[in-house]
């Protein structure tokens, strides 16, 4: 069965470094989606893709985040600086009804 | 701003009992609801959607709509130890468009 692959699975950072996540969607899958879920709250959209172009980033924190899908296939997003509060699971998905990746867990010291 | 309001809870039922999850929804225009279970540590997984006023059944679950009063429930019946999670709510407001969640509400099953 087709997966969605997320790495690293965990990450631990200081606060003020630069960290990235990588995502793949299932092939073929052209709408990706990245949410982040801090501990005890629903998942939160942070950005949505459609191929390489960018439908929705209003939630994501533009002065540190950025996303990437350059080839309409895998995804990057990178955090710089990372702060305290951005400790939380990270999780790419892919198409209309969620197929959700394993997620990356980072935790920002 | 969207809302999709569920109980954190815990809930909790003995073995073999009917768990009932509930959510309700800010956006009368929404479309499509989805419920997803959220094992600790883990990724959500999608247990079953709803597009329809009414019930959808799918095995031990059962998914309700009503969207005159913004509401949508999920029932368990014979609830299992196993069962034990956080069960998210989600609604999507039109095709095309992400996800919003519930802050989930969790399920403790005992034995």
């Amino acid at each position: 069965e087709a997966e969605v692959a997320q790495s690293p699975r965990y990450k631990i950072t200081e606060k003020s470094q630069a960290v990235a996540f990588w995502c793949d969607p299932i092939s073929g899958h052209a709408t990706l989606y990245w949410y982040r879920q801090i501990l005890g709250q629903g998942p939160e959209l942070l950005v949505q893709f459609q191929d390489e172009s960018v439908v929705d980033d209003s939630q994501l924190p533009k002065d540190r985040f950025s996303a990437e899908r350059l080839k309409g296939v895998d995804s990057t997003l990178k955090i710089q600086p990372a702060e305290l509060g951005d400790s939380a699971m990270y999780l790419c998905a892919s198409r209309n009804v969620l197929f959700f990746g394993p997620g990356t867990r980072l935790t920002v010291l | 701003q969207k809302e999709v309001e569920q109980n954190s809870g815990p809930l909790s039922v003995p073995e073999g009992a009917i768990a009932s999850l509930n959510c309700t929804y800010s956006d009368r225009g929404s479309q499509s609801f989805f419920w997803y279970r959220q094992y600790s540590g883990k990724s959500p997984e999608l247990i079953m959607f709803i597009y329809s006023n009414g019930d959808k059944e799918d095995g031990r679950f059962t998914a309700q709509l009503n969207k005159a009063s913004q509401y949508v429930s999920l029932l368990i019946r014979d609830s299992q130890p196993s069962d034990s999670a956080t069960y998210l709510c989600a609604v999507n407001a039109q095709a095309g468009t992400a996800l919003i969640f519930g802050k989930g509400t969790t399920l403790s099953v005992s034995s």
